[in-house]
């Protein structure tokens, strides 16, 4: 069975700071995909990020990055310079071998940023 | 970019009623697409996945003839909820997997959102 766990239900952080949300997985297949989206206000699930488990490198978009470390089955999100508009619901989630499987997410993290 | 789309945003029905809400990938076909239902403060919780063409897969505990799922084409899926009941209002998401391609890695997206209140 595949598990996430975020163990930040909650974050304040200061404008233009970096933030480390939290992720840590269990799995038994040698292939899977990490996700992390963000849930603002109005409900909608955005992408923001994906990491193949055989990929060497970590991930990268644009202020976003997954700080990947396989050994210890973490896919910590990192965001630099965050802003005002980064404050939202986080939520971690993967799938396993089988592409049709369905993703399960980690129970998120609400990040606040203060100005 | 890849988009999914829902409709209605938002319902409000009469207990007993059924509703419907429809998902569409906009510029990618799938499959595969899931839906997930989401209370307040709490984390997205699967119900079924949707494969186009064969009976969708339903999660421990999602009544299957209560939460109809057809998914009629490779752009569609659509959830009905049969007899609605207060207890049923909820946030309703609808997700399509894009596979990767030339350009872009693969990923799962997610469409806005239904709201739905049952009186």
């Amino acid at each position: 069975a595949q598990k996430i766990t975020q163990t930040q239900p909650g974050m304040f952080v200061q404008e233009k700071e970096a933030v480390t949300l939290d992720c840590t997985y269990d799995t038994s297949d040698q292939s899977y995909g990490l996700f992390w989206y963000k849930q603002p206000s109005s409900g909608e699930m955005i992408f923001l990020i994906y990491q193949g488990s055989y990929d060497e490198q970590n991930a990268t978009e644009g202020r976003y990055s997954l700080n990947f470390q396989k050994a210890r089955k973490s896919a910590n999100l990192v965001i630099s310079a965050s802003q005002l508009g980064d404050s939202a619901m986080y939520f971690c989630a993967m799938y396993g071998m089988n592409r049709d499987d369905k993703i399960i997410f980690g129970k998120g993290t609400r990040l606040h940023i203060l100005p | 970019g890849a988009v999914v789309s829902q409709h209605p945003s938002w319902v409000i029905c009469k207990s007993g009623t059924s509703v419907k809400i429809e998902c569409r990938s906009l510029d990618f076909q799938a499959t595969t697409m899931f839906w997930y239902r989401q209370f307040p403060k709490q984390s997205l919780m699967l119900m079924a996945t949707s494969n186009e063409g064969s009976k969708a897969t339903y999660e421990q505990g999602v009544e299957k003839d209560k939460f109809l799922i057809n998914h009629a084409s490779l752009t569609l899926s659509t959830l009905t909820v049969t007899s609605a009941h207060p207890e049923d209002s909820s946030f309703y998401i609808c997700s399509a997997r894009r596979l990767a391609g030339e350009g872009f890695v693969e990923t799962q997206y997610f469409g806005p959102g239904t709201r739905l209140l049952v009186l």
